[in-house]
């Protein structure tokens, strides 16, 4: 069973960055392939990006290319999402999932780690 | 990429059977059987319902079931009991990227 748990919620000033980390457990990361999804307060869900195993590579939806960057360090099976240039749009919950292929979803989800951008 | 379409909200009683519909383009939910759905309580954290259009996880109800047709997915709860009171979001793939619903609000009366 794979579980997954997030850093702490995060006050930021408009400008600053914000890094959120993902720390698996019960599969190590190089197994999984882990995705962001973030909700602003009272909004849908929405999807930031994340590791594309069947090219290798990280993908960003076009919303968000050039502020945001995913990254894993599988010595600790942790994975990190770091967002920059915040404004307050970008307050929001920020989700780790797990990416399923085949199949194409979503099927295990960190607690969720709330960002606040308020000057 | 703009979002799926959902309803923002949906009814029913106890025991009765509603339908979510999320219609997208022949770009995501038209082009592909990868429509996944997600209940959401408040404060908690999505949890996957149906994948690949109909299929279901281990784990969840045979009372939720999923359908396609042309550029329109939908969620059927049959029976509704008072749990299934949530939020739902569809979710689509899209070429490289993926695309949710704006999510629809089901209240059990």
């Amino acid at each position: 069973q794979v579980q997954l748990v997030q850093s702490g919620a995060e006050v930021k000033k408009p400008g600053a960055s914000v890094k959120v980390s993902c720390k698996v457990s019960g599969y190590t990361l190089t197994e999984l392939s882990m995705h962001w999804v973030r909700q602003a307060p009272g909004k849908g869900l929405e999807w930031m990006g994340g590791f594309d195993p069947e090219d290798g590579e990280t993908i960003y939806a076009q919303k968000f290319q050039g502020r945001v960057t995913m990254t894993e360090d599988t010595s600790t099976d942790t994975a990190y999402m770091e967002l920059s240039s915040l404004r307050s749009e970008d307050t929001a919950v920020y989700y780790c999932a797990t990416w399923s292929v085949p199949g194409d979803y979503f099927d295990y989800w960190g607690q969720g780690t709330l960002v606040t951008v308020s000057s | 990429q703009s979002a799926l379409t959902q309803p923002a909200s949906v009814s029913g009683s106890p025991g009765q059977s509603i339908t979510i519909s999320c219609t997208g383009t022949s770009s995501d939910v038209g082009s592909y059987n990868l429509v996944s759905w997600y209940q959401q309580h408040p404060g908690k954290a999505p949890k996957l319902m149906i994948y690949e259009v109909s299929k279901r996880p281990s784990g969840v109800s045979n009372r939720f079931s999923g359908s396609k047709s042309g550029n329109t997915a939908s969620l059927t709860i049959s029976g509704l009991q008072a749990e299934d009171e949530a939020d739902y979001y569809c979710c689509s793939y899209a070429g490289s990227s993926r695309v949710f619903g704006g999510g629809t609000k089901l209240t059990v009366l």
